[in-house]
């Protein structure tokens, strides 16, 4: 079945340095989504990206689907203590209604 | 925007006991559910999918039996976690996808059986 496989599974940075996490999958997808957990909170989504090469900004935030439809990147710029939490991507297939979640990146930051 | 209400936030329970948990979309219709399961510092696994009148979708692996699941309206889904044990601890997530495509989280349930 499908894989998505996302690293590094853990980031420490110094407040103020940039952070990417990265997402491949096995299979072509019909969009990927990403998503941000708090400590103790449940995964909040942050943004969709649907065309090849698509490039998608939020704030500090930089959103990459790739050409072939199987990876993704998510970096922030200037990493804030705000940001802490762990960022998940999810890739939507082309064969159901159905997301396969990768397993994570846990941003620490150190003020 | 969007929103999910899920409850209860958190539940002990005994073991041999049964816990249902409840999923309400709010402001907006949901023809699916999804019910996850994350275990500490871990991903989110798909444990079903909950079809609005019609039987839910089990993922490989999941008893049927053991987390029964209801979806009777187009804004409620129910999981009951039959006769509980200490393995079922975990934190239970549902979602639906919302109108905007994106999918819309419940606060999640944390599961304790002692």
């Amino acid at each position: 079945g499908q894989q998505v496989m996302q690293i590094p599974q853990y980031q420490h940075v110094q407040e103020g340095e940039d952070f990417t996490t990265y997402c491949n999958s096995s299979t072509t997808l019909s969009n990927i989504q990403w998503y941000k957990q708090r400590p103790g909170g449940h995964p909040v989504f942050l943004i969709q990206l649907v065309k090849s090469g698509e490039v998608k900004k939020q704030k500090r935030l930089t959103f990459q689907f790739g050409e072939a439809k199987k990876n993704s990147s998510l970096h922030i710029t200037a990493t804030q203590t705000t940001d802490v939490g762990t960022y998940f991507c999810a890739g939507h297939n082309n064969a159901g209604n159905m997301l396969t979640f990768g397993g994570g990146t846990r941003l620490m930051v150190k003020p | 925007g969007a929103v999910v209400s899920q409850h209860p936030s958190r539940v002990i329970c005994k073991s041999g006991t049964s816990v249902k948990i409840e999923c309400r979309s709010l402001d907006f219709q949901a023809t699916t559910m999804f019910w996850y399961r994350q275990f500490p510092k871990k991903s989110l696994m798909l444990m079903a999918t909950s079809n609005e009148g019609s039987k839910a979708t089990y993922e490989q692996g999941v008893e049927k039996d053991k987390f029964l699941i209801n979806h009777a309206s187009l804004t409620l889904s129910t999981l009951t976690v039959t006769s509980a044990h200490p393995e079922d601890s975990s934190f239970y997530i549902c979602s639906a996808r919302d109108t905007t495509g994106g999918y819309t989280f419940g606060s999640g349930t944390r599961l304790t059986v002692v």
